[in-house]
């Protein structure tokens, strides 16, 4: 079945420490995102991919970076400039601009 | 600048009870997307719907139910008849426009509960 794959689903790490989320689908879609979800509150966009080798930074790009040499992939590296990383990670993909969002099935990272 | 804003943080329903979810957007675009997603405890989010701002028409399906009204520029979401697998965060999102922005807006999320 097509789906996004996100790994691993729990995340621990150090403080200090870059840390990179993966995010795989094999819908064929255009274009990735990327989406922080912090207790109770709704989720923000940190990057975004409408096509291989190019991103844009969402509302909250401070402290991450990503990449897209595939269309299928799309990796977050949480680095150590982000303050406050722990939170709920989901990826999204979409096929173009008049189709819905698919997402994965998120992975937390806890910073300790 | 978008806003979505889902003024309930939490619901508590006994089952089989109707239940409406409201949503209250601002945009100043004239055409836009709006959206509901449910958030199981499992944490993935699954599509309920997609709304263009030109169709205006009630949706049904199902149980599920969705009133979109420009006017109030909401779009508010009901369960008929709830059940306890209703038990989730539902979130409304509108899809950013403008300047090349993608992505979407998400509220704050109800978190539906549902009592047996």
């Amino acid at each position: 079945d097509g789906g996004i794959t996100q790994s691993p689903k729990y995340l621990f790490r150090k403080e200090g420490q870059n840390v990179t989320l993966s995010c795989e689908q094999n819908l064929n879609h255009d274009a990735m995102y990327w989406y922080r979800q912090d207790p109770g509150q709704g989720l923000r966009l940190i990057y975004y991919s409408q096509i291989v080798n190019d991103f844009q930074k969402g509302d909250i790009a401070e402290g991450y970076s990503v990449s897209r040499e595939k269309k299928e992939s799309f990796p977050l590296t949480v680095t150590s400039a982000q303050k406050n990383p722990t939170a709920f990670y989901l990826c999204a993909s979409k096929m173009g601009p008049f189709y819905g969002y698919t997402f994965g099935s998120g992975t937390r990272l806890t910073v300790v | 600048a978008q806003k979505v804003t889902q003024a309930q943080t939490e619901i508590s329903v006994v089952e089989k009870e109707d239940v409406t979810l409201d949503c209250v957007y601002e945009t100043r675009d004239t055409t836009y997307y709006l959206f509901w997603y449910k958030q199981p405890p499992s944490g993935e989010l699954v599509f309920l719907i997609r709304r263009n701002s030109f169709d205006e028409q009630n949706e049904i399906s199902g149980r599920y139910s969705w009133n979109f009204q420009k006017s109030t520029s909401s779009f508010n979401f009901t369960i008929t008849a709830s059940q306890v697998v209703d038990s989730a965060v539902y979130f409304c999102a509108l899809r950013k426009t403008g300047g090349g922005a993608d992505g979407l807006t998400f509220g704050k999320g109800t978190h539906l509960i549902i009592q047996p």
